[in-house]
């Protein structure tokens, strides 16, 4: 059975830092694309970023380049999120995905929440 | 980037209701929409790839169309079970993008 869960959520501080991580079982970790989706309160999905196989080519959405690092690492099939400089408005949860490239976000973690206040 | 929009972003229906959700894209995406189903505290799930594939284990009361930019996600007979959110997204170019979501309600 597939399974993906993210962890290191929690409360932060706007400026602060925080790393989620991803769990991967039940598949081939090293073979697909993985991403990050985060979803506000309330509101509609937002792809994050995503990274390819062996880590060569990554991409992030404008409004969080600079601030956050995707990485992985096939050997413990875990896919991280390194969050920095955090801002309110990235509260949301944030749920891991793999990919096939050119398809759809196939399997899906259940999310984790993080929150950005003082 | 490519813009994603669905239309209705609401829309109430009853059982066995045929119910059919559109998505237009800002430019031409050929056939990489994906379409997913997300209930209340749970992660999206996939139901259509590549604008009319089937995802295994989904009913076939869903289905796909369209190419280009605009795409059709149709629910032959409504269930109990599909009262959800259903969002289109774009896998033809980074960024990807999602539509705003479709909330399908019970009439």
């Amino acid at each position: 059975e597939v399974q993906l869960v993210e962890s290191g959520g929690g409360l932060v501080q706007p400026g602060g830092s925080l790393r989620l991580s991803c769990a991967a079982s039940g598949f081939t970790f090293s073979t697909y694309w993985m991403s990050w989706v985060r979803q506000a309160p309330g509101k509609g999905l937002e792809w994050v970023a995503n990274i390819k196989q062996d880590g060569s080519e990554i991409y992030y959405v404008d409004s969080v380049k600079g601030r956050f690092t995707i990485s992985r690492d096939n050997a413990q099939n875990s896919l991280f999120l390194q969050m920095n400089s955090l801002r309110v408005e990235d509260t949301a949860v944030y749920y891991c995905a793999s990919q096939v490239w050119g398809g759809p976000f196939d399997y899906w973690g259940p999310g984790i929440l993080v929150t950005v206040s003082s | 980037d490519i813009q994603m929009t669905q239309s209705p972003s609401s829309l109430s229906a009853s059982v066995g209701d045929r119910v059919t959700i559109s998505c237009r894209a800002s430019q031409s995406i050929t056939t990489y929409l994906n379409w997913y189903q997300q209930k209340p505290g749970k992660a999206p799930k996939v139901l259509i790839y590549a604008a009319s594939s089937l995802q295994s284990g989904v009913p076939s009361r869903f289905s796909g169309s369209g190419s280009g930019t605009d795409f059709t996600l149709t629910i032959s007979s409504l269930q109990p079970e599909d009262f959800a959110t259903y969002y289109c997204q774009q896998s033809h170019s980074t960024p990807r993008t999602f539509g705003q979501g479709t909330k399908v309600e019970i009439k």
